[in-house]
């Protein structure tokens, strides 16, 4: 059973855009909301996180918007660059489990220039 | 800081021979250590766990095995290797919930 739930699984934008990548989960006992970004031949690193206390969180161009009551969380790049293009994937865990985290399936960002 | 590393970085191996792949972390004390694998254009499968020295918990069962001799070593084998094997695979390590990934081992089973 698919713990997070990513989409879309691909997502074309033009530079300067915006492009926004959605994930929902079941399990109200996650508390801990991780982005990783992963470009091709390398490992997924962590980009930004939230937690359920706060609805928003704004790291430069990339925003976490965080939906409680839906059990939804987004990812937000404001003008998007070719340099964002790689592959995106959201996660959740709850403290109790030490780190085992639950991905999406990930979504491919390609930003044409 | 911490560092985490894996090696080799890439393999190409038969059908049916062994596989030893090594990752190690240093900067930090009982991390938690995990496998991954990532088929191509796909996502991240969870293999293997671990919370301390020789305690292993397996999320799929396969045709792999896990090992952690030491606190900061972790190491994925097998005994004959499949052609579904080929992959890319992913050490990470957590001290609390943030986890952090190596750079990968690419594995081709001809």
């Amino acid at each position: 059973q698919q713990q997070v739930k990513q989409s879309p699984q691909s997502l074309i934008v033009q530079k300067g855009g915006i492009s926004i990548i959605n994930c929902a989960y079941e399990n109200t006992a996650f508390d801990y909301f991780p982005w990783y970004q992963q470009f091709p031949g390398k490992g997924p690193a962590l980009l930004i996180a939230i937690r359920p206390d706060v609805s928003e969180k704004k790291e430069g161009r990339f925003t976490i918007s965080f939906n409680k009551s839906a059990k939804q969380f987004s990812l937000h790049i404001m003008d998007s660059q070719p340099g964002d293009s790689a592959t995106y994937f959201c996660a959740a865990n709850r403290g109790s489990t030490l780190g085992r985290l639950y991905f999406g399936r990930g979504t491919q960002l390609t930003v044409w220039p | 800081s911490q560092t985490i590393h894996q090696w080799p970085a890439t393999l190409v191996q038969p059908v049916g021979s062994p596989l030893s792949l090594e990752c190690t972390v240093e900067g930090t004390s009982n991390p938690n250590l995990y496998w991954y694998r990532q088929a191509a254009g796909r996502g991240l499968q969870l293999l293997f766990y671990s919370v301390g020295i020789g305690q292993i918990s397996s999320e799929v069962p396969q045709n792999l095995s896990a090992s952690r001799p030491q606190d900061r070593q972790f190491i994925l084998s097998s005994k004959k290797l499949l052609l579904s094997d080929s992959g890319f695979y992913l050490c990470a390590w957590s001290v609390l919930q943030t986890q952090y990934f190596g750079p990968g081992t690419r594995l081709l089973v001809l």
